[in-house]
């Protein structure tokens, strides 16, 4: 079945530090692929999305390109801030019956020192 | 313009004892799903309803666990003789009727901790 790999965690940067967090997928059909970010004691937010190969999703400085070739959607960010400090997960849709059931990967811990 | 809303946010059961819990999706939502976060894991699914239908229930466990989503009112998780194992995040996420489903992000509540002492 389908299936999201990120790499472990925690990743530990200073403050204005450079963040890529890779994630790559197996998939039967063409997926939209999303990032998910979780703060303490929260629910999972939408970060951003792409829907078809090549698509770049972008917000709050943090961009994923769809890389069908590479199966991947690697989440990067060239200045992080302490209040980016999170769990962030890749995950994509599964395409079945018209619905979609997201896939997730385990997760990256992010942690940003001052 | 209300979120997700699950509850309760936290809920403390012992062994053998019926754990429910609930769910309101965004206005205008009518698909809930039902995920499911062990500690330090991803979430994993594990169940799609829309108004009174159960889609896919792949992802339940085959005993103890079920869930609803009636024509009024919140869609509800219940876990029955609840066991240490059960407990974890559950966590509720609903998108948009017939708008092609495949295409919108799900929102997601701010889940219910689940303790089973």
């Amino acid at each position: 079945g389908d299936s999201v790999t990120q790499m472990e965690g925690p990743v530990t940067l200073s403050e204005e530090a450079f963040l890529t967090i890779n994630c790559t997928y197996t998939a039967t059909g063409y997926p939209s692929l999303f990032w998910y970010v979780q703060y303490p004691g929260e629910g999972l937010q939408l970060l951003l999305k792409a829907t078809k190969a090549d698509d770049k999703g972008s917000n709050k400085g943090f961009e994923a390109t769809y890389r069908k070739e590479t199966t991947s959607f690697h989440l990067e960010k060239g200045s992080v801030q302490v209040s980016d400090s999170a769990v962030y997960f890749c995950a994509l849709s599964e395409i079945s019956g018209g619905y979609n059931k997201l896939i997730f990967g385990a997760g990256t811990r992010l942690a940003v020192h001052p | 313009n209300a979120g997700v809303m699950q509850n309760p946010r936290h809920l403390v059961r012992r062994r053998g004892q019926e754990a429910r819990l609930r769910c309101s999706p965004m206005k205008g939502h009518s698909h809930v799903y039902w995920y499911r976060q062990l500690p330090e894991e991803g979430l994993k699914f594990m169940v799609y309803l829309q108004k009174e239908n159960i889609i896919d229930e792949s992802g339940m466990p085959k005993e103890r666990f079920s869930a609803e989503f009636p024509k009024e009112g919140p869609s509800i998780l219940r876990i029955q003789q609840v066991v240490r194992g059960d407990s974890a995040a559950y966590f509720c996420a609903s998108s948009p009727r017939g708008q092609g489903a495949t295409q919108q992000p799900q929102h997601f509540g701010d889940g219910t901790r689940l303790s089973i002492l």
